[in-house]
């Protein structure tokens, strides 16, 4: 299983841009990586998922250089709202899911 | 449209007691999952299933079963509840395509006495 390791606590302001690099020496060649967003007392949701270069969506985009070995998540402009701990998620079959440790992010007023 | 529900929401159980919890998808997933969640951790895997009436085991199983009698529903088990067993536990449905994300429900905090 390719394990991750994401900075256990980031802060920010609101309206900065927030990057969070997630580690994932092994991953193999046909995994996918996967950001989950959680707030307290509910389940992860999906932010974004990427294989290789960049993906962008409507809250996010997604880094990811061509060795794989890293990804960044990138938030543009964030809010209050966007407080949450943040899943690095390398996938790559139903039976090889692993979630790390997550990010908690802090957005200060 | 419902996503996925768990129910109870939260329970509260006496050492050695049995319960079930219920995760039940309105999306025709194939694939569903139980993870469990501690404070300070990630999520771990307990069991999940390919498809109706199929199950296997995850990173964490010991101590749960589950059954999945009909596509929509994945029921965990604990046969004799232990403190150790007392966390938050979230049931999640995907596609058939394991490349794609999984949904998740709300969660079920159970505290063993």
């Amino acid at each position: 299983l390719a394990k991750t390791t994401q900075p256990i606590s980031m802060d920010s302001y609101e309206g900065q841009e927030v990057n969070i690099t997630c580690s994932h020496n092994n991953i193999a060649t046909n995994d996918y990586i996967t950001w989950y967003q959680q707030f307290p007392s509910q389940g992860p949701r999906f932010i974004i998922q990427g294989y290789k270069t960049k993906v962008t969506n409507e809250v996010a985009s997604l880094f990811i250089p061509a060795d794989r070995k890293s990804s960044t998540l990138s938030l543009p402009r964030v809010s209050l709202s966007d407080t949450a701990v943040y899943y690095c998620l390398v996938k790559g079959g139903y039976q090889k899911v692993t979630f790390g440790t997550g990010t908690k992010l802090q957005v200060i007023p | 449209n419902a996503g996925v529900t768990q129910t109870p929401k939260f329970r509260v159980l006496k050492t050695g007691q049995s319960m079930t919890l219920l995760c039940a998808q309105d999306m025709n997933h194939e694939y569903m999952y139980w993870y469990r969640q501690d404070p300070g951790m990630g999520l771990r895997l307990i069991h999940y299933s390919v498809g109706e009436g199929t199950t296997a085991k995850g990173e964490v199983p010991d101590g749960y079963n589950v059954s999945r009698l009909k596509k929509q529903n994945f029921l965990l088990g604990l046969e004799s509840a232990a403190p150790s067993q007392t966390s938050v536990y979230f049931c999640a449905s995907q596609t058939g395509n394991s490349n794609q994300p999984q949904h998740f429900g709300d969660g079920t905090r159970l505290s063993i006495l």
